[in-house]
Parts: C-alpha cells; sequence; structure tokens
C-alpha cells in the first residue's frame, strides 16, 4: 500500500535551518509530482512547494519562495524540503502529498505529517 | 483574484443533504479538489476533477461546478462526516495550487 512518512521536524530558533524528509513507498514514485503542504495551529491547509517527477520543474508559494527548497531522490523515493531563514509564521505541521496524475495538483495521498516549531 | 473562499461553517442534521461551496475565479477555468480533515489527522481526499471519488469514498459524495462556483454535496450526511473540509484548485494563472480557507461541517 502506498505510504508517505515525514520526518526531520522539530523546534528551532528564528533564523535558523531545518530539512524535513518524505520516505516514501508503494507507489512509482519516479513517476509522481509530489507536493508540501502546511498548517499552522488551528488555521487551513497552505500549498508550500512542489516537483515535478523528474524534478526538472519546482514551483513555491509566495510566502515560502527563496527561503525554502524542494528536491528529491529518486534513487531514495524521498522528497525534500529544506527550510532556510524561518520565521515564526513558518510553525506549522508540513505534509508530503503525492499528485494523483502528472502535474494536476490532485493530491491524493498524504503523509501523517511532521511538526515544525519557529521560537526563541 | 487568485483566491478562493469558502464559508467558515456549515451544519446539516444527520441523514439530510449538505452543499458545501467554494469560490473563485480561477474555478471558471479549472476544476477544484476536495479534502476532509478530522482533528489529528491528515487531509484525505474525498473528490476532484469533474466528478470522480477516490476508491473508498462513499458515493454520498459528489461534486459539481457552475461558474465561479465548485460544490461538495453530501446526500445523506453521516455522523463520520463531521470534518472541516477544504476546496483546492488552481490561481488564476494555472501555475500554483490554492486551498480555501475550509468549512467546518458539524452533523448535528
Amino acid at each position: 500500500q502506498v505510504q508517505l512518512v515525514e520526518s526531520g521536524g522539530g523546534v528551532v530558533r528564528p533564523g535558523r535551518s531545518l530539512r524535513l524528509s518524505c520516505a516514501t513507498s508503494g507507489f512509482i514514485f519516479s513517476s509522481s509530482a509530489m507536493h508540501w503542504v502546511r498548517q499552522a495551529p488551528g488555521k487551513g491547509l497552505e500549498w508550500v512547494a512542489a516537483i515535478s517527477f523528474d524534478g526538472s520543474n519546482k514551483i513555491y508559494a509566495d510566502s515560502v519562495r527563496g527561503r525554502f527548497t524542494i528536491s528529491r531522490d529518486n534513487s531514495k523515493n524521498t522528497v525534500f524540503l529544506q527550510l532556510n531563514s524561518l520565521r515564526a509564521e513558518d510553525t506549522a505541521i508540513y505534509y508530503c502529498a503525492r499528485d494523483i496524475y502528472g502535474w494536476s495538483f490532485v493530491l491524493d495521498y498524504w503523509g501523517q505529517g511532521t511538526g515544525v516549531t519557529v521560537s526563541s | 483574484s487568485s483566491e478562493l473562499t469558502q464559508d467558515p461553517a456549515v451544519s446539516v442534521a444527520l441523514g439530510q443533504t449538505v452543499r458545501i461551496t467554494c469560490q473563485g475565479d480561477s474555478l471558471r477555468s479549472f476544476y477544484a479538489s476536495w479534502y476532509q480533515q478530522k482533528p489529528g489527522q491528515a487531509p484525505v481526499l474525498v473528490m476532484y476533477g469533474k466528478n470522480s471519488r477516490p476508491s473508498g469514498i462513499p458515493d454520498r459524495f459528489s461534486g459539481s461546478s457552475s461558474g465561479n462556483t465548485a460544490s461538495l454535496t453530501i446526500t445523506g450526511a453521516q455522523a463520520e462526516d463531521e470534518a472541516d473540509y477544504y476546496c483546492k484548485s488552481r490561481d488564476i494563472s494555472g501555475n500554483h495550487p490554492i486551498f480555501a480557507g475550509g468549512t467546518k461541517l458539524t452533523v448535528l
């Protein structure tokens, strides 16, 4: 069965960095675009970033562009999110999700999320 | 505008029909997808495209779209349908995904 497992979250001071990982199994990872979505405490879902199946296309929300970087390793079936220059407003649960097909932006499988807290 | 808007809260009596709507200019060009999220859990895709349901989603869930409005309809709402529902589509350029703010559904 399809599984997505995020890791790498934690408590970090403002301005510091963190790298999130999402290990996947149960599907052909190298054929799937992948996304990161976050949810601040008590708030709604916010799409953060996406990467195409081969890593050639990457897109970001305005709120994170220039600070966050999405990448993938198809040999390890893993997608990453590098979070730099972290701010208090980046505090959230970060979910990785699979694009159902192509570059559809429909997310059919989600991980359970990893929490990031930015606090001094 | 690249925004999508939903009513913050909707309620429905057990067994009745409820429609959750999502409005935005981009919905004139792009389909919405809908996600159900229960407390402490990851979102679950319940509807996408013109009216497609992932496997395992009950057929009481259906989707539709007209003009700048996409709708998720639950026909015969059950207690287990109580959750937050999020509409998602693309911005007006089509190049980025966007979520609406979500609707909290209460089943009375």
